[in-house]
């Protein structure tokens, strides 16, 4: 079963555009969602994560929006550039640090 | 200093054949995960340590799945009589504890080819 469901699939935006992904999950002991960024060839990298008594965080261009009542959480890209085209992972974590992953979400942005 | 490294980059093997995939974190880390990335499953958590000890085993698919960490540092990922449903890259990370919010850091991973 999975834990964290991610939408959508791939994501196609104008250089300039907002890009949004949207992630779910239903396990309410989960404590901890962060957000990874994988570029072809290389492992996830941590972009921005958030803790759920807090209802957004933004770190320059990327801000998480997190909706507690409603178990949903998403990412929105301001300003999308060409070298944001990369897949980006949802996840949801708690103590002992197992991450539980969304399917991506592979991210095009169009000079 | 150094992130996570993994060796192989790359392994090709044919079917029936062991391998080993290993895993050296940084430095200090007392953390452990390994993770595999494959098309059709996503990313999808195997087994993680915390020093030489594993308490967690269940995400392991198969008794042909096995891993060990030494001295608190380098692990070692060993698949037996490998099978092409085990075609992926295998991700490992590392981070300084098991507390959720303790950022796990990446390897490039080791991308597995069963023939």
């Amino acid at each position: 079963q999975q834990q964290v469901k991610q939408s959508p699939q791939s994501l196609i935006v104008q250089k300039g555009g907002i890009s949004i992904i949207n992630c779910a999950y239903e396990n309410t002991a989960f404590d901890y969602f962060p957000w990874y960024q994988q570029f072809p060839g290389k492992g996830p990298a941590l972009l921005i994560a958030i803790r759920p008594d807090v209802s957004e965080k933004k770190e320059g261009r990327f801000t998480i929006s997190f909706n507690k009542s409603a178990k949903q959480f998403s990412l929105h890209i301001m300003d999308s550039q060409p070298g944001d085209s990369a897949t980006y992972f949802c996840a949801a974590t708690i103590t002992l640090g197992r991450l539980y992953f969304g399917r991506g979400t592979q991210l095009t942005v169009w000079p | 200093g150094a992130g996570v490294s993994q060796s192989p980059s790359n392994k090709v093997t044919e079917k029936g054949k062991d391998v080993e995939l290993r895993c050296d974190p940084i430095s200090g880390h007392t953390a452990l995960y390994w993770y595999r990335q494959s098309l059709g499953q996503g990313l999808e958590f195997l087994i993680y340590f915390q020093g030489n000890s594993a308490p967690d085993k269940s995400g392991l698919p198969s008794d042909r799945f096995s891993a060990e960490r030494t001295g608190g540092s380098v692990s070692t990922l060993t698949i037996q009589r490998t099978q092409q449903e085990d075609s992926a890259v295998y991700l490992c990370a590392s981070s300084l504890g098991l507390i959720s919010y303790n950022e796990q850091f990446f390897g490039p991973g080791t991308r597995l080819t069963v023939l």
